[in-house]
């Protein structure tokens, strides 16, 4: 059975700190996604990964890719508290018809 | 640009009823992918739908079904609901051989 599985699945970190969530797989798939929910509200795509050891950036965000390890980081930079909100990282089977979420990591940032 | 909607926004029902949940794509999109999220959880991948025909498919009983439309918009049926469908339902539309997807705000269903 594929899994995705995050970690922290809860974080809460100072503003101005760094850190990193972890996201582990078990498909062999080369794509790898990460999303960003606000309470309440629907998904935002923050980063597609298509191979391995990409690597994108997006102001205080980091996502990289090694698909040797099934494993994806995404990295926070100097945190502040818009950043607050649950991150979801996903992989498909291989063919994009179809999708697997992990479990989510709920980050509050805190001044 | 249109982007991605829903309709209903919230919705309740009784176990044992027949729901339907509306999407429509964002211009140009030609693939639809609906989830299921529970209160708590990551979403969960139900179908998705491409030239209106079912093209991948989720963990999800055959009493969940869809539609797609030539305009791309799709439908999600869910018969004899459960307590347990109650859930955020979500439809994502992407274009065919690019791999973001944009998300709908998304329908809250609960079933009583």
């Amino acid at each position: 059975e594929l899994k995705v599985e995050q970690n922290p699945l809860f974080l809460s970190m100072q503003e101005g700190k760094n850190y990193t969530i972890y996201c582990n797989y078990s498909t062999t798939s080369d794509r790898l996604y990460w999303y960003r929910q606000d309470p309440g509200k629907s998904l935002e795509s923050l980063f597609v990964l298509l191979s391995n050891g990409a690597v994108k950036q997006e102001g205080r965000l980091m996502a990289s890719l090694d698909t040797k390890a099934r494993l994806s980081t995404l990295h926070i930079t100097a945190a502040v508290h818009d950043l607050s909100a649950t991150y979801f990282c996903a992989v498909d089977d291989g063919t994009g018809n179809q999708f697997y979420f992990g479990t989510g990591t709920s980050l509050t940032v805190i001044p | 640009e249109t982007g991605v909607t829903q309709s209903p926004t919230h919705l309740i029902k009784t176990r044992g009823q027949q729901v339907t949940l509306r999407c429509s794509s964002q211009s140009g999109h030609n693939t639809v992918s609906w989830y299921q999220q529970a209160l708590g959880q990551g979403p969960q991948f139900i179908f998705q739908y491409y030239r209106e025909e079912e093209n991948g498919r989720g963990n999800f009983p055959p009493r969940f079904s869809g539609l797609q439309f030539p305009n791309y918009s799709s439908e999600l049926n869910v018969n004899a609901l459960e307590l347990d469908d109650s859930a955020l339902y979500l439809c994502a539309s992407s274009l065919r051989g690019q791999e973001t997807q944009y998300f709908g705000p998304g329908t809250r269903l609960l079933v009583l």
